[in-house]
């Protein structure tokens, strides 16, 4: 079964500091996204890679970057926390196009 | 700009109906549909994938349709079970510049009652 891992479930960060996100996927996935979760917005993309070192914005990339320098680990950092960042981020990853996404269980940022 | 939007916002059924979730979407140029389930504090896990040449497929007590011409979509769940209870959420992917970009609706909040 593929297993993505998200490294936080409840993480809590004060307004300006730099915050690293961890997702690592076990099952040689070439993509991975990074999402948030918003109620009444639903999910929203903000960056996803298709491979090693390989990033591509998605439609909410502001005030995030991310990082894939091994095929299993992509991370999401916020260069400087702020209040309108608190949500939950949802990490995935698929083999190939074609197949459907597997995600982890998120994790819940607050920023304060 | 591609949109999906998804109805009802929220449903509350009793144990053993059955329901029908809908998706509209102006996504193109169309590649497939994924609808998915969301339990309560887990990521989505996918139920299933239509693509443009397909109008129905089933997933044990679930059934998803499309009408590539209307662009919509619907989830029929049958003989519900309180494990249904869960958000839906449709998903339409769009092929721009060789890569398959997903735009995700809203969600359907279902809860099945006792």
């Amino acid at each position: 079964d593929v297993k993505v891992t998200q490294s936080s479930r409840y993480l809590v960060k004060r307004t300006g500091e730099k915050v690293f996100l961890e997702c690592v996927q076990d099952m040689d996935h070439e993509n991975m996204f990074w999402y948030r979760q918003d109620p009444g917005l639903g999910l929203r993309l903000i960056y996803f890679s298709y491979d090693v070192k390989m990033k591509e914005k998605g439609d909410i990339p502001e005030g995030y970057s991310v990082s894939r320098e091994k095929k299993e680990r992509f991370s999401l950092i916020l260069e400087s926390a702020s209040t309108n960042q608190t949500s939950m981020y949802l990490c995935a990853s698929r083999p190939d196009r074609n197949q459907p996404q597997h995600f982890g269980d998120g994790t819940r940022l607050s920023i304060l | 700009k591609n949109q999906v939007e998804q109805s009802p916002q929220s449903l509350i059924i009793l144990e053993g109906k059955n329901c029908t979730l809908q998706c509209n979407y102006t996504v193109s140029p169309f590649s497939n549909l994924r609808w998915y389930k969301q339990d309560t504090g887990r990521g989505p896990v996918s139920l299933t994938i239509m693509t443009f040449s397909e109008n129905t497929k089933s997933n044990g007590r679930y059934t998803a349709t499309l009408d590539a011409d209307t662009k919509q979509s619907s989830l029929h769940i049958t003989a519900s079970q309180l494990s249904d209870s869960a958000s839906y959420i449709c998903v339409v992917s769009a092929m721009t510049g060789g890569s398959y970009i997903p735009t995700f609706g809203r969600g359907t909040s279902l809860i099945v009652h006792p």
